[in-house]
């Protein structure tokens, strides 16, 4: 299994959104609503902020949203905030998980 | 509070072994499926092993399968990988993370709580 196409990096000035892409095929996206998406800072462990294509774990700020449609699912950041900066990986249940490339977020 | 604490990488020549262990504490460790997955430096993540809470179910994937080994010690609140024949593409940093549990639900393969992490060196 390769893992899942995410783009390199996206950026944004405070207060835009900006929209992270996840890309698989119908055997893991397209096939199951097991989607999450992990939020990690240089050093430290990641942290879960979207489970479930859509569901946001308490204490994850609405800003943050998921969705998906076909083969590619979305997280999105509204509101995009100085410590949004960070690396995030998508991962997808494919008969065992299966993580996305990752994206850097830039701040501008 | 949640912690969990890896122990045990270091430095090894190609084709050694090494152990890892993974201490939990501050949730129902035994009621949880717990796994554990790596980073390359400057690289992504990949998810390594999962194994249920009674250790019945065991999960590897392909890269590490007949190589490495999962296991639990619910008594001892502890999580274990041990890696045999150790190759460069193993060097990685290895974090055990638990599956997430909210509202009496678990979501097997979505990973919450995560320890710091142990640096496992492949290299001659």
């Amino acid at each position: 299994q390769s893992a899942l196409t995410q783009p390199r990096s996206v950026s944004g000035s405070p207060g835009q959104s900006v929209t992270i892409s996840c890309t698989g095929t119908s055997n893991d996206v397209g096939n199951y609503n097991y989607v999450s998406w992990y939020q990690q800072y240089p050093d430290k462990a990641p942290k879960l902020m979207i489970y479930d294509v859509t569901k946001r774990p308490s204490g994850v700020p609405d800003r943050f949203s998921g969705s998906k449609s076909g083969n590619t699912a979305s997280l999105t950041i509204s509101g995009l905030q100085a410590e949004d900066e960070a690396d995030y990986y998508c991962c997808s249940y494919a008969g065992s998980p299966l993580f996305g490339t990752g994206t850097k977020v830039t701040v501008l | 509070e949640v912690q969990l604490v890896e122990s045990g990488g270091g430095l090894v020549k190609p084709g050694g072994s090494l152990r890892l262990s993974c201490a939990a504490s501050g949730f129902p460790f035994s009621t949880y499926f717990m796994n554990w997955v790596r980073q390359a430096p400057g690289k992504g993540l990949e998810w390594v092993s999962s194994i249920s809470g009674s250790g019945n179910y065991i999960y590897y994937a392909d890269s590490v399968k007949g190589r490495f080994t999962i296991s639990r010690d619910n008594a001892k609140n502890s999580l274990y990988l041990q890696m045999h024949s150790l190759r460069a593409e193993d060097t990685a940093v290895y974090y055990c993370a638990s599956e997430y549990c909210s509202g009496g639900t678990c979501y097997t393969w979505t990973f919450d709580y995560w320890g710091q992490g142990t640096r496992v060196t492949v290299s001659s």
